[in-house]
């Protein structure tokens, strides 16, 4: 298996608290992804890095926001967590042009 | 927006079936495509990556296709075992796009002995 860890994996919290995302890789791959999974929506791009300090928005990017600050690290902040927030969570891992690796994924409650 | 159908969206057969799941995606100008395996409650396990300058990829009992014409894509699953019940996922990225992959909601596939 890809070397990533997503933490936590587990986490309830309330709404309009901040939500801190952790996924970490030590394969040293170049891009990283988030992406959501919901029922009837199937898996969303939120944001995407192609280096350090380089991030892009994705498909459903509003009320979150990213930092990658070393290359190992990417992390998911939910600035003020809603409802409408309560998803899994996975994190993704590819070299340029190659095969995308999925962590084991973050199941997200927010009450 | 790049959509992607995948049908049938369930699919229950006995164990031994040789089976084919498809893909297809609005846009054909699909760079590469990725099928993904996803177990209850997992995360998603990479099954095969067909790149943009292939046609057809083979893992063991798993073939999948591309034909990029059509933007449409199948996996074949020689005689299926009770182990393969799982929700099968496609994706495909535009090339431009940086790898963002566009995803398929899945085939769920139950395999009975």
């Amino acid at each position: 298996d890809a070397g990533i860890t997503q933490s936590p994996r587990h986490k309830v919290t309330e709404t309009g608290t901040p939500v801190t995302l952790r996924c970490h890789q030590t394969e040293n791959h170049r891009y990283m992804y988030w992406y959501r999974q919901d029922p009837g929506h199937g898996l969303r791009l939120i944001h995407y890095s192609y280096g350090v300090k380089d991030t892009d928005k994705g498909e459903v990017s509003d009320g979150y926001s990213v930092s990658r600050s070393k290359t190992e690290d990417f992390l998911l902040t939910l600035e003020s967590a809603t409802s409408s927030q309560t998803s899994v969570y996975f994190c993704a891992i590819s070299p340029p042009r190659g095969e995308q690796y999925f962590g084991p994924g973050t199941r997200l409650t927010v009450t | 927006k790049q959509e992607v159908t995948q049908i049938p969206a369930a699919l229950s057969v006995p164990e031994g079936e040789n089976l084919v799941l498809n893909c297809s995606f609005t846009d054909s100008a699909i760079y590469n495509l990725q099928w993904f395996r996803q177990d209850p409650g997992k995360g998603l396990t990479s099954l095969l990556l067909i790149q943009s300058s292939q046609r057809e990829q083979t893992s063991g009992r798993l073939n999948a296709s591309l034909d990029k014409s059509s933007g449409r894509s199948t996996l074949y699953i020689a005689a299926s075992q009770p182990g393969d019940s799982a929700t099968y996922l496609c994706a495909g990225d535009r090339g431009s796009t940086l790898g963002r992959l566009y995803f398929g909601r899945g085939t769920q596939l139950t395999v009975w002995p």
